[in-house]
């Protein structure tokens, strides 16, 4: 079993709709999560970061955190044909960049 | 902002070649990374790197080497090249206590 799961996708929304993306892992260490954004053909670029439980909001991304499920979401709200991309999970127990364990990613595509 | 740059984009390699990938970081950070990306499989770390000359080996480093000779710079070395190492390779790079920033990536195909 992998210790970040992370379903795959592809996922289809049409522009405006609300998107969740989701991963669950099994190491209850964990207390930095990260996700990132990846555009075709590009490397992965930060776009929300939290630590430990609860909920952080950027403009129309929130990052939710919920240790006792060992689960963690990204809400896109107004989703903009702009968010087509992979959206990675990145969590880690440290802190540190060299213990990241990345999820396998989520394929999103916003439809105009 | 902090850019890391890669050599190249899109590389292809016969079996049994030396594989040079570049990387460089232009934020004076002190870790630098490579990893590996496939599909399903998500990001492997190969080898880590915390200061010029240091290097640690990540989850999967069987077939490459590393090398840092400058703060700035970190190559990933494929001795041998062989099929199961076509991949999206990704290096980055971060300061003490930071999230790693990524460069653009070279796909590389071994023929």
């Amino acid at each position: 079993q992998k210790e970040v799961e992370q379903d795959p996708g592809p996922l289809s929304v049409p522009e405006g709709a609300i998107v969740s993306l989701n991963c669950t892992y099994s190491n209850s260490a964990f207390q930095y999560f990260m996700w990132y954004r990846q555009y075709s053909r590009k490397g992965p670029e930060l776009l929300m970061y939290t630590y430990s439980s609860g909920n952080k909001e950027d403009g129309r991304f929130t990052a939710q955190v919920d240790k006792s499920s060992k689960y963690i979401s990204l809400f896109i709200r107004d989703s903009q044909p702009s968010d087509s991309a992979t959206y990675l999970c990145a969590m880690s127990y440290s802190g540190s960049a060299r213990q990241l364990t990345f999820g396998s990613g989520t394929q999103l595509t916003v439809l105009p | 902002d902090v850019k890391v740059t890669q050599s190249s984009r899109y590389l292809v390699k016969r079996t049994g070649e030396k594989v040079f990938l570049e990387c460089v970081q232009d934020m004076d950070h002190e870790n630098m990374f490579w990893y590996r990306q496939d599909p399903g499989l998500g990001l492997r770390l190969i080898y880590f790197s915390y200061d010029v000359k240091m290097k640690e080996k990540g989850d999967i480093p069987e077939g490459y080497s590393v090398s840092r000779e400058k703060k700035e710079r970190f190559s990933l070395i494929l001795e041998s090249a062989s099929t199961n190492q076509t991949s999206m390779y990704l290096c980055a790079s971060s300061g003490t206590g930071d999230t790693p920033y990524f460069g653009p990536g070279t796909r590389l195909t071994v023929t």
